[in-house]
């Protein structure tokens, strides 16, 4: 069936970075956009940014730029949201999801499972 | 602050119907951006509810419906069930943002 299937939990300290995989099954890897949302612990979603695995091309919510980095292996059929500099208002679950084109009124399904990142000293 | 304004709670009795309010602005759904609705049961991941305004996935009852009016969009879920005890979000874009935006979450409850 058509999934979505992320790494797990894992727990990073303050300043470092976090990379998250998004390994996709049931369908054509490239033949859909990947986006990114986080949901800090109690809160609501909060889009990040998005990935076209056909061409590697991205577009980052500015609250992330510069911070941010989407990519993808097609050999694999997986994405990978990498995070920098990281703080406690990192901490949250992040899921990747489908989205079936790159125009402006996608909706998202499915979503992956969710990976929990903790930061912590 | 989110984009998207929904109502933070909301409760109903079983068998009533409910509805959640999601209000944007000229820049969002008040553009012609699809609104779509996801359903977050605890500790999952949200899953696609309603898509394009009043569209429903396979699988998913009819009891839940959508609409879209101005700048505003509305989810309403009929004959409330103890399992529709969950939170929900809208969704649209914002071409000021350039960028996909939800709505702050409604927590339903079933009394």
């Amino acid at each position: 069936q058509v999934q979505l299937v992320q790494s797990g939990a894992g727990v990073k300290k303050p300043g470092a970075s976090v990379k998250v995989s998004c390994r996709a099954s049931g369908f054509t890897f490239t033949d859909y956009y990947l986006h990114w949302v986080r949901q800090a612990p109690g809160q609501g979603l909060e889009w990040m940014g998005r990935i076209n695995p056909n061409t590697g091309g991205t577009h980052y919510a500015q609250k992330f730029q510069g911070r941010v980095t989407m990519t993808r292996d097609t050999s694999v059929g997986t994405g990978y949201m990498e995070l920098t500099s990281v703080t406690s208002d990192d901490t949250a679950v992040y899921y990747c999801a489908r989205a079936d084109s790159g125009s402006y009124v996608v909706w998202f399904a499915p979503w992956g499972q969710g990976t929990l990142v903790t930061v912590s000293p | 602050q989110s984009v998207l304004t929904q109502p933070p709670s909301l409760s109903g009795a079983p068998g009533q119907r409910v509805a959640i309010s999601c209000t944007g602005s000229s820049s969002n759904i008040g553009s012609g951006y699809d609104v779509h609705w996801y359903q977050q049961l605890p500790g999952t991941a949200p899953k696609l509810l309603i898509f394009g305004n009043n569209n429903r996935p396979s699988g998913v009852p009819d009891r839940f419906s959508g609409s879209k009016s101005g700048t505003s969009a509305s989810l309403a879920i009929a004959g409330l069930q103890a399992e529709d005890e969950a939170d929900y979000y809208c969704q649209s874009y914002d071409d000021s943002l350039s960028a996909w935006v939800f709505g702050g979450g409604t927590k339903l409850t079933v009394l």
